[in-house]
C-alpha cells in the first residue's frame, strides 16, 4: 500500500532536549511538507521541499530544522529553540511543489513536560 | 498578505444540506482546495478549483468565484460521519508555490 507514515504517533520530551519527528512516503512523490496544527487551529506551514537536497522555509520555521537526502524521507527536529513546541505535526507530500491535491500522514503529537 | 476566512463552526441535522464558505486575500491565486479532517486525524482531500464554477464530486461540491475572491464547500445529505473540520485552502504562487490554509471550520451534524 503506498502511503506516508509518520512516527511515533505521541511522542513526549523533556524541555530543553531536541526531537526528531519521522516522515516517510512510497507514493514516488517530489514534493514533501511539514505543517504544524495547535488545537482549534488551521495547518501553518514549517518547512517544504520541493525536490531531494532541497527545502524552503515556511512561515513559522523558527526553531525547526529538516533534511531531505532521500526522496522518500524528510524527517522534522524540533530543537530547543522552539519556544512552544507542543502541538500536532502532520507531514504532507504532493506529485510535484503546487499540485492541488496533498496527501498527509496519521501526524505526531508532541508534548513537552 | 495573505489571509482566508471561514466561519468557524455550522451546525445542522442529518439529511440536510449545508454551505461553508471561504473568503480568500491573497497576491498570486491559483486555486481553492477544500480538505476534511477528523478529530485526532490528518486532513484528506476533498475537491480543487482552478476556474470559476460548480464542481460536483458526489455528495460534496464546491464553488469558486474568483472575481469575489470566495469559495464554500455545499455537504448534501447529511451523515453523522461528516461531522468533522473542513479546511478552505488556497494554493498561491508568491516567491514559489505554496498551500496557505484557513482556521478550518467544526462542523456538528444532529440527529
Amino acid at each position: 500500500d503506498g502511503g506516508i507514515t509518520q512516527s511515533p504517533k505521541y511522542l513526549f520530551r523533556k524541555e530543553g532536549q531536541n526531537v526528531t519527528l519521522s516522515c516517510e512516503q512510497n507514493l514516488n512523490h517530489d514534493a514533501m511538507y511539514w505543517y504544524r496544527q495547535d488545537p482549534g487551529q488551521g495547518l501553518r506551514l514549517i518547512y517544504y521541499s520541493q525536490i531531494v537536497n532541497d527545502f524552503q522555509k515556511g512561515d513559522i520555521a523558527e526553531g525547526y530544522s529538516v533534511s531531505r537526502e532521500k526522496k522518500e524521507s524528510f524527517p522534522l527536529t524540533v530543537t530547543s529553540a522552539q519556544k512552544n513546541p507542543t502541538a500536532f505535526y502532520l507531514c504532507a507530500s504532493s506529485i510535484e511543489a503546487g499540485t492541488d491535491t496533498q496527501y498527509f500522514g496519521p501526524g505526531t503529537r508532541l508534548t513537552v513536560l | 498578505g495573505q489571509s482566508l476566512e471561514q466561519p468557524s463552526e455550522v451546525t445542522a441535522v442529518e439529511g440536510a444540506i449545508v454551505q461553508i464558505n471561504c473568503t480568500y486575500q491573497t497576491s498570486g491565486f491559483y486555486g481553492l482546495s477544500w480538505y476534511q479532517q477528523h478529530d485526532g486525524g490528518a486532513p484528506t482531500f476533498l475537491s480543487y478549483n482552478a476556474l470559476d464554477g460548480l464542481e460536483e464530486t458526489g455528495r460534496f461540491s464546491s464553488f469558486l468565484s474568483r472575481s469575489d475572491s470566495y469559495g464554500y464547500l455545499l455537504l448534501q445529505e447529511l451523515q453523522m460521519k461528516d461531522s468533522a473540520s473542513y479546511f478552505c485552502a488556497v494554493r498561491d504562487y508568491t516567491g514559489g508555490f505554496k498551500t496557505i490554509f484557513g482556521a478550518g471550520t467544526r462542523l456538528f451534524v444532529k440527529a
